[in-house]
């Protein structure tokens, strides 16, 4: 059964600064993996996947790695802004059954 | 814009009331998923649907059933809410399966209360 988990549980940080958020899963046979931002009582908005192929990808201040056969990824957000707060979750989705399995989250807080 | 709309967005039951919560999507997506998602708590997968295909997770309690009548429509009937069913559920979509390079698309989610 595939776990997901992120560290750490929370963060917050000063404006500006560059962070990195952790995601490890047990279970390496995925077709992708998604991060996503979820805002307090709202959906979740994909916003980065890593197909399994593929190492990293970007998308503007956000870049997502993947190593699969470690089973980790990061999200690297440069220059943090407050609007930047929300809480992250990466997803693995499953080769076998196409299950998208999702991590407990890191919620972050950018200090103005 | 093409969505994800779940209705309604709070919705309040009594504890043994059935309940039914509805997601639309304009996405045309064939695979429509329905999650459970406790306060600060992954979401958690109840079922989803390949098309009309549905498939139910083991661990879903019978309590929770689900219909997909089309592919923009889908429902989730809670027949007799616990006070523990109450929680976020939401709703999401991708275009198609097995494939590696299909993103997630949520709705905006239902708050489920139970009194």
């Amino acid at each position: 059964k595939q776990e997901v988990t992120q560290i750490p549980a929370a963060l917050s940080v000063p404006e500006g600064e560059n962070l990195v958020l952790n995601c490890s899963f047990t279970d390496s046979a995925i077709y992708n993996l998604q991060w996503f931002r979820q805002d307090p009582g709202k959906g979740l908005t994909s916003l980065l996947l890593i197909q399994s192929s593929q190492r990293e990808q970007t998308s503007g201040r956000l870049n997502a790695s993947l190593d699969k056969s470690s089973g980790r990824s990061t999200l690297y957000i440069a220059a943090s802004q407050p609007g930047d707060s929300a809480t992250y979750l990466c997803a693995p989705q499953m080769n076998r059954d196409d299950k998208i399995i999702f991590g407990k989250g890191t919620r972050l807080h950018i200090l103005p | 814009d093409a969505m994800v709309i779940q209705n309604p967005r709070y919705q309040v039951t009594q504890f043994g009331k059935p309940v039914t919560l509805s997601c639309s999507q304009t996405l045309n997506h064939n695979v429509m998923y329905w999650y459970q998602q406790k306060s600060s708590q992954a979401p958690k997968l109840l079922f989803h649907y390949y098309d009309k295909d549905f498939n139910n997770e083991a661990d879903t309690p019978d309590n929770f059933q689900s219909r997909r009548p089309n592919t923009s429509f889908c429902f989730l009937d809670i027949r007799s809410p616990g006070l523990g069913d109450a929680a976020m559920y939401l709703c999401a979509t991708s275009r198609r399966a097995r494939v590696s390079n299909e993103k997630l698309f949520f709705g905006s989610g239902t708050q489920l209360s139970v009194l």
